[in-house]
Parts: structure tokens; sequence; C-alpha cells
């Protein structure tokens, strides 16, 4: 699975949107791009996730670059409750299960 | 629909006991993950279950741990015996194989503290 950089902590104001990047230059072209977040010590929870498209569900859009070397995630209107770690990860997804491999993702702060 | 489920919750033992922890996945996922996370480290891929078979186990720190998956279904991660190092938050997650991506669910994990 390709590495992927993020930077390590970011603030936010509540309501205003979060935009949070990653970098995955060495991304192979089956490679998944996820975004999953850990609020407090719960267990990661799914955002999203994009092959080459930008994507948008209930919760979050992920933007990924034409070459694909790096992606934002951005949830819209953050709330005090998005406070939590985000984690970007790229992996092979579409044919069976793979190992996902955390960084230390990125600390996002949403501020009243 | 239930989600990835774990049990116990939280349990403290002393050096040199057993625990064993259970998962139970998603109905009909076939693939089945074990995590850790120890104090202050990220998080750590342990073991990846396909049905009853170990397909990666790669990531199990020593012959301490030992994951079953008798019959497909619900996981077991047994620590024997317990040393202090092994105290962390102990997570489970599953997928099934398709199209599309393959979205791995987590559950809200085991945390286990060695006294």
């Amino acid at each position: 699975d390709a590495k992927t950089t993020q930077p390590t902590s970011m603030d936010c104001a509540e309501g205003r949107a979060a935009n949070l990047p990653c970098n995955h230059s060495t991304i192979s072209g089956n490679e998944y791009v996820y975004w999953y977040r850990q609020i407090h010590s719960q267990g990661p929870q799914y955002i999203i996730h994009g092959l080459k498209n930008n994507e948008t569900n209930e919760m979050a859009s992920l933007i990924i670059t034409e070459d694909r070397k790096s992606s934002t995630l951005i949830l819209p209107h953050a709330t005090l409750r998005d406070t939590a770690v985000y984690y970007c990860i790229v992996r092979v997804g579409n044919t069976g299960g793979f190992k996902t491999i955390f960084g230390a993702g990125t600390r996002l702060f949403v501020k009243a | 629909e239930a989600g990835v489920t774990q049990f116990p919750s939280h349990s403290v033992i002393e050096k040199g006991q057993t625990v064993t922890l259970r998962c139970d996945p998603i109905s009909g996922h076939d693939n089945l993950y074990w995590y850790r996370r120890v104090m202050g480290k990220e998080i750590k891929f342990l073991l990846h279950f396909v049905k009853e078979s170990k397909q990666d186990e790669s990531g199990m720190p020593n012959n301490r741990f030992l994951a079953e998956r008798t019959g497909g279904t619900y996981s077991t991660l047994k620590v024997q015996p317990a040393e202090l190092e092994d105290s962390g938050v102990y997570f489970c997650a599953s997928s099934q194989i398709g199209l599309g991506g393959n979205t791995i669910y987590f559950g809200e994990g085991s945390w286990l503290t060695v006294v």
C-alpha cells in the first residue's frame, strides 16, 4: 500500500469548511483513497473513498487531483463533534480484503 | 443492521493471566481484521481472515497471541500469557469482497489493561 503524508494537526472554526489535505505521490493506478476518522477513543469510522473521480456523501466530499497524487477531504460545515484524528489511506481494494495501514493522521480541532 | 461488535469492552487482568477477546463481524462479511493501538502509538494491523482462513498474520507480535475464526463467523483473539506491553485497545473490523472498493468497518474496540 502506498504511503501518505498528512499535516500533524489543523484548526477549524465551527461552521466553516474543514479542508484536510493528503499527499500520496506514489499511488498506483488500482489504489483507492480512503478516509477514516477516530473520535477520541472510539473505533475508526469510515468517511468516504474514491478512485479518481471526486466523491460526495452525507458526511464529506473528497477531491482527488487529476494526477491522483494528492487529495483533500472537505467537511463542509464543521461542528465541535468533528474534532478527531483523520486518516488518509491508499490501498488496493477492489477485489479482496487487504490490510489498511494507518499513519499518524491529522488531528483536527474544531473550535467554537 | 448490526455493526461490528466486540466483547468485552474493557478488561483488566494481571500479568501472566489469559484474556480472550471476541469479535462478531457484520453479517455476511468474509473479511475479518484485528488491529491494536497501544498507548501513544499508531493503529497497527495484526491479522486478516478470509472466512476461516488466515490470509495475513504478519502483524501478530509474537506467539503469545492466537487468533481463531472457526466456522468463518465470529473470531477470538487470545493473549496468553499477557504482558504489561500488551495493554492497549484492540479493534476488530470486517469487510465484504466486492467491486468499487472494499470498505472496512470497525468495532468500538476492546480495552485491555495488564497490571
